[in-house]
């Protein structure tokens, strides 16, 4: 039973880069979610899916979009690299009648 | 608007010593408050949420609303409690919800 996987785990991008992090659930989880982590700030969420067809931003969303490609799989994309989204980006997955994040591995993304 | 603080960003204690990992927050309306957990680069963990009470690994947190306040506690702290602590609040939404999260209090457990 896998839960959250995220892939990459690592990544060295150069500016002006492109790049897409996937994440997909294994536990029919409705909603989903992209987080970033950064040192002193904690967690931020940078989009959201409540439900399969669906995305709405978060409280960062600038230079990502998102693809909801089916109820598993939710993809956070970076157009254009740039070093301020250097971070850890967390995967979650929940289910809103129970309350809960399950989160995956993380990935560690240096911006150069 | 919704808003966790964890003032602390370190806490220091001996092994065998009580601990308290603060939050506080500001909601509205019925707040469901949650700790997570995350070790030395691992995922976040759910540790436990105010509404089961339960008791994980020795850690309880009351939820306090007349102070607005979720502490996590523990009688006595272990190595293995060493990691980064979030508070986290639910926020309700159209067929989802989000969770804000504090910005975490690393704990240290010295031997």
């Amino acid at each position: 039973n896998a839960g959250v996987t995220q892939t990459p785990k690592f990544q060295v991008l150069k500016t002006g880069q492109s790049m897409t992090l996937q994440c997909a659930q294994d536990m029919n989880h409705n909603s989903m979610y992209w987080y970033r982590q950064d040192p002193g700030m904690g967690l931020r969420l940078i989009y959201y899916s409540a439900s399969e067809g669906t995305t709405d931003k978060g409280e960062v969303p600038n230079g990502y979009n998102v693809s909801r490609l089916n109820k598993r799989e939710f993809s956070l994309r970076l157009e254009s690299a740039a070093p301020s989204q250097t971070s850890v980006y967390f995967c979650a997955s929940s289910e809103a009648r129970l309350g809960g994040y399950t989160f995956g591995s993380g990935t560690r993304l240096t911006v150069v | 608007a919704q808003r966790v603080t964890q003032p602390e960003k370190l806490l220091s204690v001996f092994k065998g010593a009580p601990v308290e990992l603060k939050c506080n927050y500001s909601y509205s309306g019925s707040p469901e408050l949650f700790w997570y957990v995350q070790y030395s680069r691992q995922r976040l963990q759910l540790l436990l949420r105010h509404i089961s009470r339960e008791s994980i690994k020795g850690f309880t947190a009351d939820l306090n609303k007349g102070e607005t306040s979720f502490h996590l506690k523990k009688p006595f702290a272990q190595e293995e409690d060493s990691a980064m602590y979030y508070c986290a609040l639910k926020r309700p939404g159209a067929g989802s919800y989000q969770l804000t999260f504090g910005k975490g209090t690393k704990l240290s457990v010295i031997p």
